[in-house]
């Protein structure tokens, strides 16, 4: 089992750019979450999907976020137009869903938007 | 609204100096109290899954429990090895998404 995959793992823009972040998850796991991680935020959730459809938006900042996944083995955040305040380190995970499925964590996006 | 409160923010210990980490929590029925452990440019990683206040588990030098109010990770005789951040979560009853606190960044010096 090769655990959640993101990509990049390092990404650097400039405000005002359009910014796509990747993730792959577990195999047969049909639950996916994007989180975002800051120092003073801690670990917030933007949005997760059931099933490949987005059920919880609701931490998803601004219309500047969106959020696909398309298919059940990939899913997308997409930012646009990126600015300072979006710098952050971008989770994702997934699970096999229900009351106490862990959620299988990525290593992260870290994006730095100058 | 689901908050999850951990203390302390940083702790340093010696180690096999032994000491409990604090999660406390406020829910809307609780389904599941998550445990992981950071590493720096990591993910988190899954530790535990406690479910009812009384409910113990161990897993090496570390044992969670829980009450109806809030978790402990106790942490015996820790190694450098056991350096990291430790978050808490709350899953609440019916849904999947898991609410985390700030974490506890633990340090074990030789």
């Amino acid at each position: 089992d090769a655990g959640v995959i993101q990509s990049p793992r390092h990404e650097v823009t400039e405000m005002g750019q359009e910014v796509t972040l990747r993730c792959k998850p577990i195999s047969g796991h049909n639950s996916l979450f994007w989180y975002r991680q800051t120092m003073m935020r801690g670990l917030e959730l933007l949005i997760y999907f059931n099933n490949n459809v987005p059920i919880d938006d609701s931490g998803m900042p601004e219309d500047r976020f969106s959020a696909k996944m398309p298919n059940a083995s990939f899913s997308t955040l997409k930012i646009q137009p990126s600015e300072p305040r979006d710098s952050a380190v971008y989770f994702c995970a997934s699970s096999l869903g229900g009351r106490g499925s862990p959620l299988h964590f990525g290593n992260g996006t870290r994006l730095t938007v100058t | 609204e689901d908050q999850v409160t951990q203390s302390p923010e940083a702790l340093r210990l010696q180690e096999g100096e032994s000491s409990s980490l604090n999660c406390s929590y406020t829910v809307s029925g609780l389904r599941g109290l998550f445990w992981y452990r950071q590493d720096p440019g990591k993910g988190p990683e899954f530790l535990f899954t406690l479910y009812s206040a009384g409910e113990e588990k161990e897993k090496e030098r570390l044992k969670a429990t829980l009450t109806k109010k809030e978790s402990f990770l106790h942490i015996t005789a820790p190694k450098p090895e056991d350096s990291a951040t430790y978050l808490c979560a709350v899953q609440a009853r019916g849904y999947s998404t898991l609410t985390f606190g700030k974490g506890t960044m633990l340090l074990v010096s030789p």
